[in-house]
């Protein structure tokens, strides 16, 4: 069974520049969750999707960060503009749903913004 | 708020040393719980769960973990440590009943020694 595929898997840029990362889950699951892990630090969810509508985005910054799972599969997270703040590891996990259903995660996509 | 928090950040053993990594969380609730690992390298993956039940759990590759409600914690145990052990440990939480959304710690850092 393929897992969780993430690209790219480490991106540089400067600052107020845009940025997209894109993450495949494995096949038939359901939720879809980004996570942000600061160096140091653990992951901090930053938005789940059920199928292709949000379940939760309490903690995404709205007003540079968006995502989207159109068709219900694959998604794509955007950083618009990027602050230097932002360097992280964005981790995208998938399960087939449920609060007792295990999330699997992908390798991450290293972003530095200098 | 909800909150993780692992007392230890490094922690360093010898071979067939055991370890205990302890966990505590805030939340007034019913609670789902979890131990991942990091392996150097590789992606997050699930050592443990707790849902209900006996609260002492087996994960894989010999490690246990026990709930204990009235402290808050579940504290992650091997009776002997491997070099292959060398990795990033994360608890995390879900409150039951929400989204699944997994609200981790800061990480505890263990360097096995041959």
């Amino acid at each position: 069974e393929a897992g969780v595929a993430q690209s790219p898997r480490y991106k540089i840029i400067e600052k107020r520049q845009s940025v997209a990362f894109w993450c495949n889950p494995i096949s038939g699951h359901a939720t879809l969750y980004w996570y942000q892990q600061i160096l140091g630090q653990g992951p901090k969810l930053l938005i789940q999707f059920q199928n292709n509508g949000v379940v939760d985005d309490s903690q995404l910054p709205k007003d540079r960060f968006s995502a989207e799972r159109l068709k219900g599969v694959d998604s794509t997270l955007k950083i618009q503009p990027a602050k230097l703040e932002d360097s992280a590891v964005y981790l995208c996990a998938s399960s087939l749903g449920g609060t007792s259903n295990e999330q699997f995660f992908g390798p991450g996509t290293r972003l530095t913004v200098l | 708020a909800q909150s993780v928090s692992q007392h230890n950040h490094h922690v360093i053993l010898s071979e067939a040393a055991s370890l205990e990594l302890g966990c505590n969380y805030s939340y007034g609730g019913t609670v789902n719980l979890f131990w991942y690992v990091q392996y150097p390298g590789q992606h997050l993956q699930l050592l443990l769960k707790y849902f209900s039940g006996d609260p002492l759990v087996k994960g894989i590759k010999g490690f246990e973990a026990e709930f204990i409600k009235s402290k808050f914690s579940f504290n992650l145990r091997k009776p002997s440590v491997q070099w292959s052990d060398t990795a990033e440990y994360f608890c995390a939480v879900s409150p039951s009943g929400n989204t699944g959304k997994l609200i981790f710690g800061q990480g505890t850092t263990l360097q096995v020694k041959p």
